[in-house]
């Protein structure tokens, strides 16, 4: 059945960049998400890219996408302590919008 | 903007209560979910519905019902609570659009303990 991973934590000074990493099984996937959970809330949308690209900037998100390998990760620059948060890669699976979430990485940002 | 609420942000009930867990949003989005979120296991999906009074399982049904009698609000129903439900229950609503990217909105959570 589909299943996505990522390592539950990453830890990066502040002014580095972070870079998450997922790995999913599903080829058939037409979108791949990047969700964030701040402390106490909902997740939010972060980014998300199409099956049929390698990748997708958008001001200090990187996203690569390689299906061959089915690696998904996100590329955070500059990070700052606000980006302190986890990280959900999700695949898009089957019908009715169903997606398929990896155990999220926590990333913690120190001075 | 989306906004995606639920009915409480924490709750404390007994083993064997039955316990309602309430989710409206306001986007008229035919398609809304229910997950549940613990530590190492990320979201799972319980129950998700794409019409009014229709649902489908997700990946973790059992202990659990829902029901859609409005477009708006979709409840979360623990029929008889155990210690083992103890966790965070996130709703999120989407709207389909065939061939395009589909945004879950979610709520922001609510976390129940069981005792």
């Amino acid at each position: 059945g589909e299943d996505v991973e990522q390592s539950l934590f990453l830890s990066v000074r502040e002014g580095d960049s972070s870079v998450i990493n997922c790995t999913y099984t599903d080829s058939s996937s037409t979108y791949l998400y990047w969700y964030k959970q701040e402390p106490g809330a909902g997740l939010q949308l972060l980014t998300y890219i199409f099956s049929n690209m390698d990748m997708k900037q958008d001001q200090r998100l990187t996203v690569l996408l390689n299906k061959k390998d089915k690696h998904l990760s996100l590329r955070i620059a500059d990070t700052q302590t606000g980006d302190s948060a986890i990280y959900f890669c999700a695949e898009k699976a089957g019908g009715y919008n169903k997606l398929i979430f990896g155990a999220g990485t926590r990333l913690a940002v120190h001075p | 903007d989306v906004k995606v609420t639920q009915s409480s942000r924490y709750l404390v009930k007994r083993t064997g209560e039955k316990v309602f867990l309430e989710c409206v949003q306001d986007m008229d989005h035919e398609n809304m979910f229910w997950y549940r979120q613990d530590p190492g296991l990320g979201l799972r999906l319980i129950y998700f519905s794409y019409d009014v009074k229709m649902k489908e399982k997700g990946d973790i049904p059992e202990g659990y019902s829902v029901s859609r009698e409005k477009k708006e609000r979709f409840s979360l129903i623990l029929e008889s609570a155990s210690t083992n439900q103890t966790s965070m229950y996130l709703c999120a609503s989407s709207s389909p659009l065939t061939g395009s990217q589909e945004t879950q909105y979610f709520g922001p959570g609510t976390r129940l303990l069981v005792l």
